[in-house]
């Protein structure tokens, strides 16, 4: 099982980033998906989730300004951040509640 | 929400211990609680899913157990590399919440 986060970096207050997640090693289309970030030096702090059928759920934090996907046929699982504030800098892990991938990291500076 | 409570917030014991992490839930999750074990840098690792069940791979000497609100994570006997923070993660109803970690060290 491999899960490969991309599309991180350094973002202004306001703006908007699209972080991807490139799953193999297992059927992706059976599983529900995860989206947890871990702020610097924090604990974790789970962010939103979709099911196999794309029946999704968000932490009030961050519901109306983020959005997770999926593309089935790309085995990839999608997290559209827009609105961005800079508590929302931390290290994003997509992860079924089994296994993790390393995470991608969101800074939201200006 | 649930809120996940963890204690202590870092425990200090030896080589050879048996070391005892609680968590604590605002209210009953069912038994729909997993423990991660977090070392430096790295994402965490699944060890202990639905209270008591041993993830495929995991050392034997870590073991899970509790009820209702209140549950617990062992180690029987400590290992240098047991050295790492451990979160506890209710998963019984939304939002998913995380305890805020216990932070282990050797003596």
């Amino acid at each position: 099982v491999q899960l490969v986060e991309s599309g991180g970096g350094l973002v202004q207050p306001g703006k908007s980033l699209k972080l991807s997640c490139s799953a193999s090693g297992f059927t992706f289309s059976s599983y529900g998906m995860h989206w947890i970030r871990q702020a610097p030096g924090k604990g974790l702090d789970w962010v939103a989730y979709i099911s196999s059928s794309s029946g999704t759920v968000y932490a009030d934090a961050v519901k109306g300004r983020f959005t997770i996907s999926r593309d089935n046929a790309k085995n990839t699982l999608y997290l559209q951040l827009n609105s961005l504030k800079s508590e929302d800098t931390a290290i994003y892990y997509c992860a079924t509640t089994v296994y993790w991938g390393q995470g991608v990291m969101v800074t939201v500076s200006s | 929400d649930i809120q996940m409570t963890q204690s202590p917030s870092v425990l200090s014991a030896s080589v050879g211990d048996r070391v005892t992490l609680n968590c604590k839930a605002s209210q009953n999750i069912n038994k729909y609680l997993n423990w991660y074990q977090q070392k430096l840098g790295e994402a965490p690792k699944l060890l202990i899913y639905n209270t008591n069940n041993l993830q495929t791979g995991i050392p034997s000497r870590f073991s899970g157990s509790g009820s209702g609100t209140d549950y617990t994570l062992t180690i029987s006997s400590l290992q240098p590399e047991d050295v790492a923070t451990y979160f506890c993660f209710q998963h019984n109803s939304w939002p998913l919440t995380f305890g805020s970690g216990t932070k282990l060290e050797i003596k």
